[in-house]
């Protein structure tokens, strides 16, 4: 079974609008931490937001926020009053808390196009 | 600079020829990871570091590669004998330790082309 599912290959989203950009994860660890990546065209990875799978209030940062629905698996980013600038990919990635196993595990991405 | 980085950026080489790509790490990040990421897809797990630590090598797709970290710092991600598979962008990235929480700050990659 994938770890990471982002199910949106690609959105086109109006300016101003908000835009929520989906992901669920597998994990039988009942510790673990959930990030979401931007990766402009320039190719770096941008850190975002992060959930921890204990933390009782839903991630905020700034525009960002992450709808964290623990019961369902789901780690979804919602941005607020999207811009221009907000086209990119995004990836939502995870960390599971076997020590010694601290790679970030990657969905495959969501494609998005913000539209003037 | 403060963030992680590179060198080189790009690299053109021929199948068969070996590559190197190095990754210098965020001062005093003692966790250090290999990541690669082929056209359209998300990052793949190669790699990782940590201290004086044995590697986690489980990600390696072959033993045609190899990685070492010289003195807790720099890191060298070697390919041997390069397939035209291998064409990817190899990213690196480091953090400041180990557990849930350590963000990875990542460089901005080496995009290795396998004529």
């Amino acid at each position: 079974a994938q770890k990471i599912t982002q199910t949106q290959p690609g959105m086109f989203v109006q300016e101003k609008e908000a835009v929520t950009l989906d992901c669920t994860y597998d994990t039988s660890d009942p510790s673990y931490g959930l990030f979401w990546y931007k990766q402009p065209s320039s190719g770096e990875m941008i850190f975002l937001i992060y959930q921890g799978s204990y933390d009782q209030q839903n991630a905020t940062e700034g525009r960002y926020s992450l709808n964290f629905q623990k019961a369902r698996k789901s780690a979804n980013l919602v941005i607020s009053a999207s811009q221009l600038g907000d086209s990119a990919m995004y990836f939502c990635a995870m960390r599971e808390t076997n020590f010694g196993n601290e790679k970030l595990t990657f969905g495959t991405g969501t494609r998005l196009t913000i539209i003037p | 600079g403060a963030g992680v980085s590179q060198s080189p950026s790009n690299k053109v080489t021929e199948k068969g020829k070996d590559v190197e790509l190095r990754c210098d790490p965020i001062s005093g990040h003692t966790a250090l990871y290999w990541y690669r990421q082929s056209l359209g897809q998300g990052l793949e797990f190669l790699i990782y570091f940590q201290g004086n630590s044995a590697p986690d090598k489980s990600g390696l797709p072959s033993d045609r590669f190899s990685a070492e970290r010289t003195g807790g710092s720099v890191s060298t991600l070697t390919i041997q004998r390069t397939q035209q598979e291998d064409s990817a962008v190899y990213l690196c990235a480091s953090s400041q330790g180990q557990g849930i929480y350590n963000e990875q700050f990542f460089g901005p990659g080496t995009r290795l082309t396998v004529l």
